[in-house]
């Protein structure tokens, strides 16, 4: 089946840096996703992406479907406090049928 | 803002008992989910439903798993006969269906733990 590799699995972030993370996969996805997971709680969808090339913003963060549609990034600009949690990417395969295939997520963790 | 809402928020249940995990989807959405997420691993996708009945399920969907739409306002999981193996978030997830299709919208989540 399809399978979505996220880097890095963790990451520490300091109050006003920029981070990034990426989502690969050796299959081509038709729509990438990228939800945010805080303890206890559900995935809450972030920003949602349709074509490839496509850039598109939600706020301090930013994502992109890669031309070769096996890939994605999602950037978060200016860090807080906040965004700490755990991002996972989420695509859709048309002929899988309509099932979301989640990636193994990012850790964002505060710096002490 | 609209939401998928679960109950309960944590579940308790003896290996062999059956147990029902109940959500109410966002109300003009006609496209039903349910994953889970064993303790620090990714989600897992288990059914989808739609149009009363399911489309699409996983190897991990197997015949101790049934949904049902009882009504037209909640969606259920029954798990007909728990495992250990069970013990996990599980989470209902809704859509509505055209230029939206792709966009689940996730709830809290039932916290399942058999022993």
């Amino acid at each position: 089946g399809q399978q979505l590799n996220q880097s890095p699995q963790s990451m520490f972030i300091q109050e006003g840096e920029d981070v990034s993370m990426n989502c690969t996969s050796s299959s081509i996805f038709n729509t990438w996703l990228w939800y945010k997971q805080e303890p206890g709680e559900g995935p809450v969808l972030l920003i949602a992406l349709y074509k490839a090339g496509e850039l598109t913003s939600n706020g301090r963060l930013t994502a992109q479907f890669g031309i070769t549609r096996k890939d994605s990034f999602l950037n978060i600009s200016a860090s807080i406090p906040s965004d700490v949690g755990i991002y996972f990417c989420a695509g859709y395969v048309k002929a899988a049928g309509n099932k979301l295939t989640f990636g193994g997520g990012t850790r964002v963790l505060v710096k002490p | 803002e609209p939401e998928v809402t679960q109950t309960p928020s944590h579940q308790v249940t003896q290996m062999g008992q059956e147990v029902i995990l109940r959500c109410v989807p966002i109300s003009n959405h006609l496209y039903f989910y349910w994953y889970r997420q064993i303790l620090g691993q990714k989600v897992e996708f288990l059914v989808s439903f739609y149009n009363n009945e399911i489309s699409e399920k996983s190897e991990i969907f197997d015949d101790q798993f049934s949904v049902e739409r009882p009504d037209g306002s909640n969606f259920t999981l029954k798990i007909r006969s728990t495992k250990l193996e069970d013990s996990a978030m599980y989470f209902c997830a809704s859509s509505v269906g055209g230029q939206g299709f792709y966009e689940q919208y996730f709830g809290p989540g039932t916290r399942l733990t058999v022993t």
